[in-house]
């Protein structure tokens, strides 16, 4: 079945250089979803995009990181500059809807990931 | 930073034991749930439990919820080695976005 993907799964750059990482959602999925997990810890929520909107980037750790989803589909995280500590596995989810305090809860649905090393 | 904190990080069990891990967080949250990482692997989300609930189960899972501590409990009974993956909570907060906030994860491990 068609679920999240995201390529490329391994990506190792040189400090300094831009990267561009990819997240293909789950089709008619309206949330999307970007996490950041360093080695031995847990996710660490990025940025929220509703549709093409980008609702909440306040995860974002430095003005060198920045993501779009421009037709509300597939989604790119660009990081500038790459330093070491942005060293992790990228997480991309998407869901369905946008949960509403009703309490409709719209699972989230996790990509591989992306292996980011800096070097 | 993280919302929650696990305990135990690493534990070790036989296959036919239960396994017990705990999550405690910090601000109010509108759900709790919990996710399994196989290694290499993306996350699975195995149960979610609501702020007005104290106890769910799902197949061999029993989750528990105390707001008045901020904890949460994953009970897995009868593991099995295929139960072998990191463990994390993750809480939705009273905001505009359904983001997680994940915990820091334990690690378990069940021998054949």
């Amino acid at each position: 079945g068609a679920g999240v993907s995201q390529s490329p799964r391994y990506k190792v750059a040189k400090r300094g250089q831009d990267v561009a990482l990819r997240c293909d959602p789950i089709s008619g999925h309206v949330s999307l979803f970007w996490y950041q997990q360093a080695l031995g810890q847990g996710p660490e929520f990025l940025t929220y995009f509703q549709n093409e909107a980008q609702l909440d980037k306040s995860g974002l750790p430095s003005d060198r990181f920045f993501a779009e989803r421009p037709e509300g589909s597939v989604s790119t995280l660009k990081i500038q500059r790459t330093q070491q500590e942005d060293s992790a596995v990228y997480l991309c989810a998407s869901s369905l809807a946008f949960v509403d305090r009703t309490g409709n809860f719209y699972e989230q649905y996790f990509g591989p990931g992306t292996r980011l090393t800096v070097t | 930073s993280q919302q929650g904190e696990e305990d135990p990080q690493a534990l070790s069990i036989q296959e036919g034991e239960n396994a017990t891990m705990n999550c405690s967080y910090k601000t109010s949250i509108n759900n709790l749930q919990w996710y399994r990482q196989n290694s290499g692997r993306g996350l699975v989300h195995l149960i979610l439990i609501r702020s007005n609930e104290r106890e769910k189960h799902s197949g061999r899972l029993r989750v528990t919820l105390d707001t008045s501590k901020k904890s949460s409990s994953l009970l897995i009974t009868a593991s099995r080695a295929a139960d072998t993956a990191s463990y994390f909570c993750a809480s939705t907060v009273l905001t505009n976005t359904d983001k997680l906030i994940f915990g820091t994860g334990t690690r378990l491990q069940v021998f054949p």
